[in-house]
């Protein structure tokens, strides 16, 4: 079936460091991919999606690009800020009426 | 703007008891689920509906019963607690049928005892 592996954190960097968090998918078809960022005590909240390969999802400064031919949707920032501490979840949908979710990775920024 | 909205924010149970985990969505979303959260095992889909009156199970439906009389309200019921299910649990909802968007609420936080 359809899953999602992502990095184990949790990640620790300083503030206006380079940010990457890698995500694998298997599944079968053409699935759309997300991430989504859950902030303390929130729910999750969908940061950026792509919905075919090569498609580059941004959102507040946050970036992702759907590489098909390596399964992958790794999500990047240029300079982390400490309220980009958080857990960011990667997923996949394949049109079906489920979404899966990776493990989620914890991103601590220090000040 | 309410969204989604889920109560209780947290409770605890003994074993056996039951329960009921609201949700509710003012969006007029067709689609509405129920995920647990558990450390390291990501989000995991316990049931979900695509329009009132028609739901299916996910991948941990065991232990839960749901039902979905109007478009807006997506009940979770727990029918006789165990500590397997201390979890933090998720509602969400999609305009579509699942095209992936999904709003969440913000949490249900459970102990069992």
């Amino acid at each position: 079936g359809d899953s999602v592996t992502q990095m184990e954190g949790p990640v620790t960097l300083s503030e206006e460091a380079f940010l990457t968090i890698n995500c694998t998918y298997t599944a079968t078809g053409y699935p759309s991919l997300f991430w989504y960022v859950q902030y303390p005590g929130e729910g999750l909240q969908l940061l950026l999606k792509a919905t075919k390969a090569d498609d580059k999802g941004s959102n507040k400064g946050f970036e992702a690009t759907y590489r098909k031919e390596t399964t992958s949707f790794h999500l990047e920032k240029g300079s982390v800020q400490v309220s980009d501490s958080a857990v960011y979840f990667c997923a996949l949908s394949s049109g079906g009426f489920k979404t899966i979710f990776g493990a989620g990775t914890r991103l601590f920024v220090k000040a | 703007n309410a969204g989604v909205t889920q109560t209780p924010k947290f409770q605890v149970l003994k074993t056996g008891q039951s329960m009921t985990l609201q949700c509710a969505q003012d969006m007029n979303h067709e689609y509405m689920s129920w995920y647990r959260q558990d450390p390291g095992m990501g989000l995991r889909l316990i049931h979900y509906s695509v329009g009132a009156g028609i739901t299916d199970q996910g991948e941990v439906p065991n232990g839960y019963n749901v039902s979905r009389s109007t478009t807006e309200d997506f009940p979770l019921r727990l029918l006789s607690a165990a500590p397997s299910q201390t979890s933090v649990y998720f509602c969400a909802s999609s305009p579509a049928r699942n095209t992936g968007e999904l709003f969440f609420g913000e949490g249900s936080r459970l102990t069992v005892l």
